[in-house]
């Protein structure tokens, strides 16, 4: 089952405008990382925030986290065509498995950056 | 380094055929991980091995069997395929099991059963 939904399903800006994308999750987590992924392309990895911190930065991209709201948001700034892509939020399945902790995906936000 | 790599790149079988799924990883990564993604759903894990020598079940394990072959190596069998099967799968893996290590994705293998 989906542990972490994002949302909006899909989200269409011109260039430079700033795109945010927000991601829920349904248990406590240990931390929330996100993905991008290119039209038929494997996912890459962009940032991982952990479950004591409030925000993170990496070049264009913001992340916060809100555990007592269950809720992430993924801020890319100034956008660019090259950002069209979908962008998944993944956490971790505590209720798996006690030891390791594979990471659950959501379904995504197909990101549109028009030039 | 080539990363995360899978073959073959596309497949079509019928109904009841079997094949082998290939993934390879040349980063020394101890844990590996299977994924299919279908259409509105994201990536679902079908089996993973935190290290060699281990498999665990994943979120969606039926009809699918998997080989952790060595440390590079991990392989995923559909013994008789179904339609519901057809899907793009994702190789992935990551230094260790944690949930804090990032993980690396292959290109992908498009499956259609027919």
């Amino acid at each position: 089952s989906q542990q972490g939904e994002e949302d909006p399903q899909a989200l269409s800006i011109q260039e430079g405008e700033n795109a945010t994308m927000n991601c829920s999750y349904k248990t406590s987590i240990n931390n929330l990382q996100w993905y991008r992924q290119n039209s038929g392309r494997g996912l890459v990895h962009l940032i991982l925030i952990r479950s004591n911190e409030r925000e993170k930065h990496s070049g264009r991209l913001r992340v916060t986290l809100d555990t007592s709201k269950k809720s992430s948001s993924l801020l890319i700034t100034a956008s660019r065509a090259a950002d069209t892509a979908s962008y998944f939020c993944a956490t971790d399945a505590r209720s798996w498995n006690s030891g390791n902790t594979p990471l659950v995906f959501g379904k995504g936000t197909r990101l549109s950056v028009i030039a | 380094n080539a990363g995360v790599t899978q073959t073959p790149k596309f497949q079509v079988l019928k109904t009841g055929q079997s094949m082998t799924l290939q993934c390879a990883q040349d980063m020394n990564h101890n844990s590996m991980y299977w994924y299919r993604q279908d259409p509105g759903m994201g990536l679902r894990l079908i089996y993973y091995s935190a290290s060699e020598g281990t498999t665990d079940k994943g979120e969606v394990p039926n009809g699918y069997n998997v080989s952790r072959l060595n440390k590079r190596e991990f392989s995923l069998r559909l013994e008789s395929a179904a339609p519901s099967q057809t899907s793009v799968y994702f190789c992935a893996s990551s230094e260790g099991p944690s949930s804090y290590n990032e993980q690396f994705f292959g290109p992908g293998t498009r499956l259609t059963v027919l």
